[in-house]
């Protein structure tokens, strides 16, 4: 089966701090994204990336950075936490070389409160 | 532009009843389509998936849905529902062209004892 872990499952920080998010997958997945979640909003799209050291923005990306150094981790960096980015956070991956290329596999989410 | 529409946000329902969670998108090119599932406090599950073939696909836990490419339509169905499907319901469209998904804003099915 394939895993997808993130490293914490609820953290707070205070405005204004450096905030780093991180996600590992364990299958070789190429493809690896960052969601977060708001009630009423579903599933916005922050950033994804193909391929180590590769990265595009999604829908909304304003306020956040990622780090792709490795196939099997990809970090979603805040560096400046705001209250409106108090949210739950999902990372997903995914391989386009594998018989079912198009279907994400999600971590089981961040729960990040800015304070 | 592609979207997805979850036209209900909430839904209640008893136990051992049917219920339909329904689903519309927009898109000027050929889609594939899934619902997922989240438990509270867990990520995203796959329930199904609709890629090609026939129009009416089964999924997990007695899950089906059926698409309907004149009404855009991808509309998730249960003959009976129990407690354990109380969860958040989204609906996605990926282009066949690309991986980005596009979710709806979700279903929150209660079922009630």
């Amino acid at each position: 089966d394939v895993k997808v872990t993130q490293s914490s499952r609820y953290l707070v920080k205070r405005t204004g701090e450096k905030v780093f998010l991180e996600c590992v997958q364990d299958m070789d997945h190429e493809n690896m994204f960052w969601y977060r979640q708001d009630p009423g909003l579903g599933l916005r799209l922050i950033y994804f990336s193909y391929d180590v050291k590769m990265k595009e923005k999604g829908d909304i990306p304003e306020g956040y950075s990622v780090s792709r150094e490795k196939k099997e981790r990809f970090s979603l960096i805040l560096e400046s936490a705001s209250t409106n980015q108090t949210s739950m956070y999902l990372c997903a991956s995914s391989s386009p070389l594998a018989g079912d290329w198009y279907e994400q596999y999600f971590g089981p989410g961040t729960r990040l409160t800015v304070t | 532009a592609q979207s997805v529409t979850q036209l209900d946000s909430q839904v209640p329902v008893f136990e051992e009843a049917p219920v339909e969670l329904r689903c519309n998108y927009s898109s000027s090119v050929s889609v594939y389509l899934f619902w997922y599932v989240q438990y509270p406090n867990q990520g995203l599950q796959l329930l199904l998936k609709y890629l090609s073939g026939s129009t009416l696909v089964k999924g997990i836990n007695g899950f089906e849905a059926e698409f309907n490419k004149s009404q855009t339509s991808f509309h998730l169905r249960k003959p009976s529902v129990h407690i354990s499907d109380t969860a958040e319901y989204f609906c996605a469209v990926i282009l066949n062209t690309g991986n980005q998904f596009y979710f709806g804003t979700g279903t929150s099915l209660t079922v009630i004892p």
